[in-house]
């Protein structure tokens, strides 16, 4: 089957640094997505890792190992407008599917 | 620029009742489209994509159905609703050979 791990929950402060871990399993891999969403609205997305390496879009930063089969989302300088859920999701087989992980809750506290 | 609308934004519906959710996408061509259903607190599971007029495939076996009459129109439908369907159903696109998907606002479901 086709699964992704991802912590349930994360809490941490204004102005501190956290890392959501994901490990997946899928048939045909392609790459690693993250989204986020906030409560009652719809996912966004955040970044993609096709290759092995860290990948860094302004706060955020995604990285990703195939051999390991495990990536991360980095997200630094915290605000509390970062408090959502993040999900990654494998991209998966063909016509560009996504496979979702259960996300993971952040909780920024001032 | 593209953009995705998706509608209604909230629906209440008896057990049994018919059930229709129009997706359409404005600014691009030969979108793959997607349906999603998020249960409260849960993940995205893949309902159903498209990747052209007429071509639907199906992820899960469900009590729902999904039509692409258009090339950036995506429906999906039910005959009879149960109470398991309820939840948040996302529309969404994305393009050849892109990897980022775009979502619809979604629709949030009850079913009664």
């Amino acid at each position: 089957g086709q699964s992704l791990e991802q912590p349930s929950e994360v809490t941490a402060v204004e102005g501190a640094i956290v890392q959501i871990n994901c490990t997946y399993q899928t048939s045909g891999f392609y790459g690693l997505s993250w989204y986020q969403q906030h409560d009652g609205g719809a996912p966004t997305f955040l970044s993609y890792n096709a290759l092995d390496g860290l990948e860094e879009t302004g706060r955020f930063s995604s990285f990703l190992s195939r051999s390991d089969s495990y990536g991360y989302l980095l997200l630094q300088e915290l605000q509390m407008k970062d408090s959502a859920s993040y999900f990654c999701a494998a991209l998966s087989g063909g016509y560009n599917k996504l496979i979702f992980g259960a996300g993971t809750r952040l909780a920024v506290h001032p | 620029s593209q953009t995705i609308h998706q509608w209604p934004a909230t629906l209440v519906q008896p057990v049994g009742s018919p059930l229709s959710l129009e997706c359409t996408v404005e600014g691009t061509s030969n979108p793959n489209l997607y349906w999603y259903r998020q249960a409260a607190g849960r993940g995205l599971q893949l309902l159903f994509y498209s990747v052209g007029i007429g071509q639907i495939s199906s992820e899960v076996p469900q009590n729902l159905s999904a039509s692409r009459p258009q090339d950036r129109q995506f429906i999906l439908s039910s005959k009879k609703l149960l109470l398991s369907d309820s939840g948040f159903y996302l529309c969404a696109w994305s393009g050849t050979g892109e990897y980022g998907y775009t979502f619809g606002s979604g629709t949030r479901l009850t079913v009664v």
